[in-house]
């Protein structure tokens, strides 16, 4: 069985600048959640992608988007980056409805 | 989704008991108490779920008194690899209309020999 994984591992984006993140679910998940954690805090939901739609948003602008893949991979793009957007930004899998998210080891984005 | 409270540190020595308390005073009918723990720069992992009463798994137990309006994660026998941040989580469970998990700043446990 697969575990979750990410790419890239870490990454350097100037203000401005457009970002997009990857991510594989675990074998078998249907759904994909992506958070967002800034150093000292704890995750903060993004959003959460089922069948490839979006199924549920956190407080986050529009700048913020995202995409899953027929075979449950996921992509989340950030426009118009900010400095505040560096953060760990994590990927979790899981059968929808399910608390036992299985999450990734995440990205490191710096914004400069 | 209901707000949780727990201390933002403890600390404990090798083979001691560990006892996180989380408040949840809103928790509703539906929801499930969930544990997390995160080491530095890697992602939560799930710990232990419950709903009511006691639950233990081989990693730790959860209490949740009849009121639900608290739960107390026990750690038995804390080795230095435990020294992590903990996360106490509430919401709707297995089959519920959202999966979305809500995280506060969690509790940083360090464990010392």
């Amino acid at each position: 069985e697969t575990g979750v994984t990410q790419s890239p591992t870490h990454l350097i984006k100037t203000r401005g600048q457009q970002v997009t993140l990857r991510c594989s679910s675990q074998s078998g998940h249907n759904t994909v959640s992506w958070y967002q954690q800034a150093l000292g805090q704890g995750p903060q939901f993004i959003f959460q992608y089922y069948r490839e739609e979006e199924n549920g948003r956190g407080n986050f602008p529009p700048r913020f988007s995202g995409l899953q893949f027929p075979n449950y991979s996921s992509e989340l793009n950030v426009n118009a980056l900010e400095l505040d957007d560096s953060a760990l930004y994590l990927c979790a899998s899981s059968w929808k409805g399910s608390n036992e998210q299985f999450f990734g080891p995440g990205t490191r984005l710096t914004v400069l | 989704l209901a707000k949780t409270t727990q201390p933002i540190s403890m600390d404990s020595y090798e083979g001691q008991e560990v006892n996180i308390t989380c408040s949840h005073n809103n928790i509703a009918t539906n929801d499930y108490i969930t544990w997390y723990q995160q080491f530095p720069s890697q992602g939560p992992r799930f710990i232990i779920q419950g709903y009511k009463t006691k639950v233990t798994n081989e990693v730790a137990s959860l209490f949740i008194p009849a009121d639900r309006k608290s739960s107390t994660l026990s750690l038995p026998r804390v080795s230095l690899s435990d020294t992590a941040v903990y996360y106490c989580l509430v919401g709707e469970g297995y089959g519920g209309s959202q999966g979305n998990l809500i995280f506060g700043k969690g509790t940083k446990l360090s464990v010392k020999p």
